[in-house]
């Protein structure tokens, strides 16, 4: 079966630090993976998608970045933290192709920037 | 373009009694509609999925949801609440256009809460 980690659980970072959060998935090839971000009381939010090895999308401009790797490794990272990155963050993963459209997510990252 | 509204930002019941969080879709195709819970500081965990076969969809603990589209609804129902269903609950439709890489767009979340 498939599972998808994420860490650290949680995180409190200062102001202009760097930041990395790492997630990798098990049990599958070639995912799509997605980070996703959740601010206090609102929704989801897509940060980034990867098809593929080397291949990022961004949904939204921001202060962040994200990398992949390795085909099931997904990184998310800064280079220096603003406190609006606070927030509630999650990696997702769904099959790249076939007739199921889901994600599954991980258990989440709580960063706070102080 | 997809969305999805969730009529409620809060919704409460008493232990025992049915559960109803209501969501409306956009679409101008036949979407791909799922529902995630969320218990606090954890990740989301689907709970059913449409993909246009059976129009009542059954989903783990006792959750069921069903397709109107001349409504354009997604409710999710319980008939019997339990402390444990206590959590946000998130409608989600998939972007049709995203190609390979299902978008998904989510509701804003309804936060169900279940009084003894």
């Amino acid at each position: 079966s498939q599972t998808i980690h994420q860490w650290p659980a949680t995180l409190v970072q200062p102001v202009g630090s760097p930041l990395s959060l790492e997630c990798t998935v098990e049990g599958t090839s070639n995912p799509n993976l997605y980070w996703y971000r959740q601010a206090a009381g609102r929704g989801l939010q897509l940060l980034f998608y990867s098809v593929g090895i080397g291949q990022i999308s961004s949904e939204v401009p921001q202060n962040l970045s994200a990398s992949r790797p390795q085909d099931r490794q997904f990184i998310l990272s800064s280079k220096k933290l603003l406190l609006s990155d606070s927030g509630f963050y999650l990696c997702a993963w769904s099959v790249h192709k076939g007739l199921n459209p889901e994600a599954f997510f991980g258990q989440g990252t709580r960063l706070t920037v102080v | 373009a997809q969305s999805v509204t969730q009529l409620d930002s809060h919704v409460s019941v008493s232990e025992g009694t049915p559960v109803l969080l209501r969501c409306n879709y956009s679409s101008s195709y036949s979407p791909s509609l799922f529902w995630y819970v969320q218990h606090p500081n954890k990740g989301l965990q689907l709970l059913l999925k449409y993909t246009s076969a059976a129009t009542l969809v059954k989903g783990i603990n006792g959750f069921e949801a069903e397709f109107k589209k001349s409504e354009t609804s997604f409710h999710l129902t319980k008939p019997s609440a339990h402390m444990s269903d206590a959590a946000e609950y998130f409608c989600v439709v998939r972007d049709l256009f995203s190609g390979g890489y299902n978008k998904l767009i989510f509701g804003a979340g309804t936060r169900l809460a279940v009084h003894p």
